[in-house]
């Protein structure tokens, strides 16, 4: 089955830990993003990349980190640095102008 | 800056009701119009993309339509299973391929 996963489904974080949430897609997509969304509000993008070893911030990079290694593979880093870091956060990959999303994880701040 | 704003936030209808969601956006050079269904604990699913005013998609109960400062979601008797959170988003020029999204509706169908 061709598709995006995100995994854990549940994290939880101590205060002042990293902590690394996995996106894999099998969709042969250049592009992927991440996403995070809080009640109430719209999806914020983070950060996106549109090939392999290249990244651009976005709108609410403070905090995070990502690594695109390889094509398949997008995965954010949650640092010590993101003061408020409980939200929903989801990843998408895109084949021309249309995004795709995986089913998310939820992280929260114990 | 540009935004996107949906309206209602809710939505209340009976099985069978028929009603619009309404996505009104600011952008300069609208590249593309994305319509998105969400149900509760699940990443968003892709319904439609539009481009130019005038534009219609259709999917089974739903049909989204397209203007230069909107765009509307009409839903066509719906029945308990369209309850969900509807997503708009739009693709600007200076956002590369990212989306800027608005808040949603969330719509509850009764049976």
């Amino acid at each position: 089955d061709g598709g995006i996963t995100q995994s854990p489904k549940y994290l939880f974080r101590k205060e002042g830990q990293n902590v690394t949430l996995s996106c894999e897609q099998n969709l042969n997509h250049d592009a992927m993003y991440w996403y995070r969304q809080d009640p109430g509000q719209g999806l914020r993008l983070i950060y996106y990349s549109q090939i392999v070893n290249d990244f651009q911030k976005g709108d609410i990079a403070e905090g995070y980190s990502v690594s695109r290694e390889k094509k398949e593979s997008f995965p954010l880093t949650v640092t010590s640095a993101q003061k408020n870091p409980t939200a929903f956060y989801l990843c998408a990959s895109s084949v021309g102008d249309t995004q795709y999303f995986g089913p998310g994880t939820r992280l929260t701040v114990l | 800056e540009d935004q996107v704003t949906q309206s209602p936030e809710a939505l209340r209808l009976q099985e069978g009701e028929s009603s619009s969601l309404n996505c009104s956006y600011t952008v300069s050079g609208l590249r593309g119009l994305f319509w998105y269904r969400q149900d509760p604990g699940k990443g968003p699913e892709f319904l439609f993309t539009l481009y130019s005013a005038g534009e219609e998609k259709e999917k089974e109960r739903l049909k989204a339509t397209l203007t230069k400062k909107e765009s509307f979601l009409h839903i066509t008797a719906p029945k308990p299973e369209d309850s969900a959170t509807y997503l708009c988003a739009v693709q600007a020029p200076e956002a590369g391929t990212a989306l800027i999204f608005g808040k949603g509706t969330t719509l509850s169908v009764s049976s």
